[in-house]
């Protein structure tokens, strides 16, 4: 049963434009929420979070929406740059902070 | 460097051997996590720990599998009578686990995993 669910396995965007990753959740006691970047070989590194008493946090290029009605967010990454290239997770917690990982998409970057 | 540090790296070992994995955590992190993640899979949660309590342990683990943080430090993960099935990269994590409503400072700091190859 996939609590986080990321739909699109992979994703590509033209350098300079904007990449949109999507991802829902059906725990509704989910109350913070994080996005993470993988490269090969390595373990996850932490982009941006928010909490569920927000609906929008930014971070230079990366904005992170939530959407706590439709149990969705979204990571935008302005403007897209080749290191973007990787592996996105969005993960989410709840009181117990046990945090729970989506699929994943991955993201290419085209020059 | 004082980010989160794995041994070893790799491990391959054949059908049926038992396995320990090591991890060390950021320093002052009470907070301690084990994943498994698989090809094309994202990481999938296996226990967790504040200071030396194991605060639950994944349905999905056997009992083939125990994690212990004795002192509220490192962290091993034994394998016992490991299954081809358990190939795949172990990842541990930690951090503050300073729990407040907007938990500003609930990140989770990863290490490089260890790959585990079950022959």
């Amino acid at each position: 049963d996939q609590q986080v669910k990321q739909n699109s396995p992979s994703l590509s965007v033209q350098e300079g434009r904007i990449s949109i990753l999507n991802c829902d959740y059906t725990n509704s006691m989910f109350d913070y929420f994080l996005w993470y970047k993988k490269y090969p070989a390595e373990g996850p590194t932490f982009l941006i979070s928010i909490s569920s008493i927000k609906d929008k946090n930014e971070d230079g290029r990366f904005t992170v929406f939530l959407n706590k009605s439709a149990k969705h967010l979204s990571l935008h990454i302005v403007p897209s740059q080749p290191g973007d290239s990787a592996v996105y997770f969005c993960a989410a917690s709840g009181e117990d902070d046990k945090i729970i990982f989506g699929k994943g998409t991955r993201l290419h970057i085209l020059p | 460097d004082t980010g989160v540090s794995q041994d070893p790296r790799h491990k391959i070992t054949k059908r049926g051997q038992n396995v320990t994995f090591r991890c060390d955590p950021i320093s002052e992190h009470n907070r301690l996590y084990w994943y498994r993640q698989t090809l094309g899979q994202g990481p999938e949660f296996l226990t967790y720990f504040q200071n030396e309590a194991q605060l639950e342990k994944s349905r999905l683990l056997s009992d083939r599998f125990s994690a212990e943080r004795p002192k509220g430090s490192f962290s091993t993960l034994e394998i016992q009578r490991t299954e081809q099935g358990d190939s795949a990269m172990y990842l541990c994590a930690s951090s503050l686990g300073i729990y407040d409503r907007a938990k500003t400072n609930e990140k989770l700091f990863f290490g490089s995993g260890t790959q585990l190859s079950v022959l």
